[in-house]
């Protein structure tokens, strides 16, 4: 079993629709949680950093950690065709350093 | 966030030969990372770079296959050696910075080996 799972998609909605993305881990130590959105033939790009369980909005985007369930989410309101992309969440530990773990990336795809 | 340049952005190499991809960033970064990403995949770490010391490489990776240099705060190198064909990947570097568990990407350098 990975130690971060993540539905690979695709994930195919219609434009201004909610895109809903998910993750869940095994490793109670995990404090530090990640939302990266990578475009074809790019590097990943920050979108979302949370530190321990709660909530956190930047603008359409919504992180979510649920360190009780071992679960993250992310949320994109009024998704736009500029969104489809594949989305990976990440997390690392405190004792790991800055070390990364990352699950297998979601791809979405929002329809015009 | 760092600007992290990576050169080359892409190369199609011959099996046997060997491949240097240079990572700069535009800031000091005492931490840096290189990935391997293939076709379809996620990011695998291959080893943390650290100014001044050996790199730290991961299970299932080894220096004499994938050298690295960081002989400064805001450069290093990973080189690809003896590729085959399994070596054709997305090979990203990362630096960490800001006081918190953050990884900031370049580009990446496509590699075809063939």
């Amino acid at each position: 079993q990975k130690e971060v799972e993540q539905d690979p998609g695709p994930l195919s909605v219609p434009e201004g629709a909610i895109v809903s993305l998910n993750c869940t881990y095994s490793n109670s130590a995990f404090q530090y949680f990640m939302w990266y959105r990578q475009y074809s033939r790019k590097g990943p790009e920050l979108l979302m950093y949370t530190y321990s369980s709660g909530n956190k909005e930047d603008g359409r985007f919504t992180a979510q950690v649920d360190k009780s369930s071992k679960y993250i989410s992310l949320f994109i309101r009024d998704s736009q065709p500029s969104d489809s992309a594949t989305y990976l969440c990440a997390m690392s530990a405190k004792a790991a350093g800055n070390k990364l773990t990352f699950g297998g990336g979601t791809r979405v795809l929002v329809k015009p | 966030s760092a600007v992290i340049s990576q050169k080359p952005s892409r190369d199609i190499c011959q099996r046997g030969t060997s491949l240097t991809i240079q990572c700069q960033v535009d800031s000091q970064v005492t931490m840096m990372f290189w990935y391997r990403q293939q076709p379809g995949q996620s990011l695998t770490l291959i080893a943390t770079a650290n100014q001044g010391s050996e790199a730290t490489y991961e299970s299932g990776f080894v220096i004499d296959k994938f050298p690295i240099s960081r002989p400064n705060l805001t450069f290093s190198t990973l080189t690809v050696s003896n590729m085959s064909p399994e070596d054709s990947s997305i090979y990203l570097c990362s630096v960490s910075g800001g006081g918190k568990n953050i990884q900031y990407f370049g580009a990446g350098t496509r590699l075809s080996v063939l």
